[in-house]
């Protein structure tokens, strides 16, 4: 069965500095990746996706992502973090066998300091 | 505009009760979802149809039952309700192949007392 694993329930930071939320997957087969934002008492919103081509994928908010097969992860960064980037992050995957089902992390809860 | 959108926002109800969420997306997509969150924040799918049809179905009790009247609409039924239904319920959508991503509502807190 595919599956995400996030090995960080939280991870704090100042502001200014740079931010890595980790990803570590496990899929037969090629996977799509997905990295999802919650910020609270609100739905998820999409932040970037990795389907194919560029390892390197970039997203919105200034958030980008690395997809590093040998390691099978697929790591959150953001240069200089913001007040505002604190949220809970979830990394996603897709079924090989339902491909419209999406498996998710169990979240890491950003906190990003003044 | 919302794009997904669901009612109400937030569902206080007793043990045994029947209670109904509704989604409305009107971003044109062919698949809608229901997902639950629990107090954990873990995030689990439920059920999707694709063009009314059910897609996934996953271990859910079947107090359950989801209904999709229109491509636009997805609804969840829960008869019978219990103490461990509490949660928050998020609906989504996406367009039809899977390399799209989801579209999530702003989500239903119930609380079964």
């Amino acid at each position: 069965a595919q599956s995400v694993a996030q090995p960080e329930d939280q991870v704090n930071v100042a502001e200014g500095n740079p931010l890595t939320v980790k990803c570590t997957y496990s899929v037969s087969g090629n996977p799509y990746l997905f990295w999802y934002v919650q910020y609270p008492n609100r739905g998820l919103q999409f932040l970037l996706k990795y389907i194919t081509g560029d390892n390197l994928v970039k997203g919105s908010y200034g958030f980008e992502a690395e997809f590093n097969k040998s390691q099978t992860s697929f790591h959150l960064k953001k240069p200089s973090a913001l007040v505002s980037d604190s949220a809970l992050y979830f990394c996603a995957v897709r079924d090989i066998i339902n491909d419209y089902k999406l498996s998710f992390g169990a979240g890491t809860t950003v906190t990003v300091r003044a | 505009d919302t794009a997904v959108s669901q009612t109400p926002k937030y569902l206080v109800t007793q043990m045994g009760n029947d209670k109904s969420i509704k989604c409305e997306q009107n971003l044109g997509h062919d698949t809608m979802y229901w997902y639950k969150q629990d107090s954990k924040k873990f995030l689990k799918i439920m059920f999707s149809y694709n063009n009314k049809e059910l897609i996934i179905n996953e271990t859910v009790p079947n107090r359950f039952s989801p209904k999709s009247p229109d491509k636009a609409h997805l609804n969840l039924h829960i008869n019978s309700l219990e103490l461990g239904d509490s949660a928050v319920y998020f609906c989504a959508s996406s367009q039809a192949t899977s390399q799209y991503e989801q579209y999530f509502g702003p989500g239903t807190r119930l609380t079964v007392t």
